[in-house]
């Protein structure tokens, strides 16, 4: 079966500390990989996608993303992690047949500490 | 542009109640989808459409009805009301025809609602 795995349900960091958000995929086939932002009480937020190309991928608020093939990983980094960076977070692999259905990690909850 | 607006933000219901919840997306996307998001089960998908007139369950969709009749409009109904459906509601949508991998869209979400079944 397809799925993606958060394998930390919270991470904890320092302000202005780099910070990682772990994503590790099984999907047959390509892997088209998503992640979003989740701020307390409101909608998910886009924040990157990988499709193909680069395995370094640059998205919204200063975060990154990379690729790995070989570790079927797909972790979310940023530099400097901000207070305001604290909240939910998804990573979400794209069924690219008709329906376009998401499959989703079960979130990591980051806490920035200031 | 408004994006995906969902009503109402807010509702508490009684057990055997029912209720329509509306999104509207003024983005002409094709797909729209309805999850729940319930702690530590992540976001689960109830149903969801590939175009006007068009509908299929999701992983959850029992006690769910939806319908869509125009392109921008996805009601989700709940026909009777159960406690176990107590939870956030999010609408999404996406724009992405094709085999193209430029097709491959990010869905946009609504900013939920919250319903409580006593």
């Amino acid at each position: 079966a397809q799925s993606v795995a958060q394998p930390e349900d919270q991470v904890n960091v320092a302000e202005g500390n780099p910070l990682t958000v772990k994503c590790t995929y099984s999907v047959s086939g390509n892997p088209y990989l998503f992640w979003y932002v989740q701020y307390p009480n409101r909608g998910l937020q886009f924040l990157l996608k990988y499709i193909t190309g680069d395995n370094l991928v640059k998205g919204s608020y200063g975060f990154e993303a990379e690729f790995n093939k070989s570790q079927t990983s797909f972790h979310l980094k940023k530099p400097s992690a901000l207070v305001s960076d604290s909240a939910l977070y998804f990573c979400a692999f794209l069924n690219a047949g008709n329906n376009r259905k998401l499959i989703w990690g079960l979130g990591t909850s980051l806490a920035v500490n200031p | 542009n408004a994006g995906v607006t969902q009503t109402p933000k807010f509702r508490v219901l009684k057990t055997g109640q029912s209720m329509t919840l509306l999104c509207a997306q003024d983005m002409n996307h094709e797909y729209m989808y309805w999850y729940r998001q319930d702690p530590g089960m992540g976001l689960r998908l109830i149903h969801y459409s590939v175009g006007e007139g068009t509908t299929a369950k999701g992983e959850v969709p029992d006690g769910y009805n939806v319908s869509r009749l125009k392109k921008q409009n996805f009601l989700l109904g709940l026909e009777s009301a159960a406690p176990s459906q107590t939870s956030v509601y999010f609408c999404a949508s996406s724009y992405g025809r094709g085999r193209a991998q430029s097709s491959y869209n990010e869905q946009f979400f609504g900013p939920g609602t919250r319903l409580t079944v006593l």
